[in-house]
């Protein structure tokens, strides 16, 4: 099946600071999408990418779908310590029925 | 609106036992799914349904049943418990497929299987 690889693992900042992360497949995506999870709680989508090349803000939040496809990456500014929790990308590929998670970004913010 | 709906919150199995994983929606939304989140894992597609009557498999199904019989709901069966199904399970729906439209998910179910 298809798969993402999303780096960092997990991202230990100050507030703040920027915070940067991405995601890449070996295969092309139509969609990305990234979701945050907090615990307890179920994933809650943050930013959709329909576009090769698209780029998309919400808020301090901003997302890129990558020209080739294949990749994806989701930028936060000025973090906050709300802004903890586990950061997935996603994405559809061969099948529009079948979303794809990444192994999620674990952010932590220090006050 | 409620949203999605997961029951129960909790549960403990004993290997070879079966359980249901009860979810519903009250969005009328056409697609829904299961998925299971699993340490260092991230979430994996177990079954989804598109539809009424259609249901399809995910990335991974074995050992999991479900049916789609009305709109709203979409129960996920454990016929003979494993501990490698001890995980947290999370219920999602969406309007109509992927593209275009948002995943919700529900609150997730977690299981422990003995």
């Amino acid at each position: 099946g298809q798969q993402l690889n999303q780096s960092p693992q997990s991202m230990f900042i100050q507030e703040g600071e920027d915070v940067s992360m991405n995601c890449t497949s070996s295969s092309i995506f139509n969609t990305w999408l990234w979701y945050k999870q907090e615990p307890g709680e179920g994933p809650v989508l943050l930013i959709a990418l329909y576009k090769a090349g698209e780029l998309t803000s919400n808020g301090r939040l901003t997302a890129q779908f990558g020209i080739t496809r294949k990749d994806s990456f989701l930028n936060i500014s000025a973090s906050i310590p709300s802004d903890v929790g586990i950061y997935f990308c996603a994405g559809t590929g061969g099948s529009n029925y079948k979303l794809t998670f990444g192994k999620g970004t674990l952010l932590t913010v220090n006050p | 609106n409620a949203g999605v709906t997961q029951t129960p919150k909790f549960q403990v199995l004993k290997t070879g036992q079966s359980m249901t994983l009860q979810c519903a929606q009250d969005m009328n939304h056409e697609y829904m799914s299961w998925y299971r989140q699993d340490p260092g894992m991230g979430l994996r597609l177990i079954h989804y349904s598109v539809g009424a009557g259609i249901t399809d498999q995910g990335e991974v199904p074995n050992g999991y049943n479900v049916s789609r019989s009305t709109t709203e709901d979409f129960p996920l069966r454990l016929l003979s418990a494993a501990p490698s199904q001890t995980s947290v399970y999370f219920c999602a729906s969406s309007w109509t497929g992927l593209t275009g439209g948002e995943l919700f998910f529900g609150e997730g179910s977690r299981l422990t299987v003995l």
